[in-house]
């Protein structure tokens, strides 16, 4: 019940494209959604976070959309470059983010040029 | 800007030694945290520590793992007697004194190779 499933595993998407990557999860406790950006060598970093209150959040090309009733949240990568290569991770926490993250498997994004 | 360092980038072992993994967080950050990164896998969260002492941990953190603050600016991870299993990135992670973990603060990890 602490799982929290990602997907595709890995993802490759032409330049100026749209990439999408889906989480689910089962914990209903959750209420903390954030994903998080590996770049090669680097430790993960935040990229952008959600809250079940609403059901989307935009910061510049990024957008996270969340759907409390199937358990689900994905993350949007409108006009993909291929600087947003990366490794993304989304997780979940309960406590309104004051407890322990749960990760998913990543996701390896390569954008082609 | 204010990041979390982490030495050594890699180690490499032997089966049934000692390994211990070093952390300066971020220096006002009071919460600290251990995750770990089999290659191709999840991040893993190992355990989290506040206030000297540890406030949660995974059933992964078992009796062979250990933590410790031994100064004002250190955050240690011990492995008494590494397995082949334990191979994975370890990374390092504070947040600020709230303990609100919606962001960590990531170091870029110490790759651990036991052979």
């Amino acid at each position: 019940q602490q799982q929290v499933k990602q997907s595709p595993q890995s993802l490759i998407v032409q330049k100026g494209g749209i990439s999408i990557i889906n989480c689910a999860y089962e914990n209903t406790a959750f209420d903390y959604f954030p994903w998080y950006q590996q770049f090669p060598g680097k430790g993960p970093a935040l990229l952008i976070a959600i809250r079940p209150d609403v059901s989307e959040k935009k910061e510049g090309r990024f957008t996270i959309s969340f759907n409390k009733s199937a358990k689900q949240f994905s993350l949007h990568i409108m006009d993909s470059q291929p600087g947003d290569s990366a490794t993304y991770f989304c997780a979940a926490s309960p406590n309104s983010g004051y407890s322990t993250l749960t990760f998913g498997k990543g996701t390896m994004l390569l954008v082609s040029p | 800007e204010p990041e979390v360092t982490q030495t050594p980038s890699h180690q490499v072992t032997q089966m049934g030694q000692e390994v211990i993994l070093r952390c300066v967080p971020i220096s006002n950050h009071l919460y600290f945290y251990w995750y770990r990164q089999i290659l191709g896998q999840k991040v893993e969260f190992l355990v989290s520590f506040y206030n000297n002492e540890i406030s949660e941990k995974s059933e992964i953190f078992d009796d062979q793992f250990s933590v410790e603050r031994p100064d004002g600016s250190n955050f240690t991870l011990k492995i008494r007697s590494t397995k082949l299993e334990d191979s994975a990135m370890y990374f390092c992670a504070s947040s600020d004194g709230q303990g609100y973990t919606g962001e960590l603060f990531f170091g870029e990890g110490s790759r651990l190779t036991v052979l």
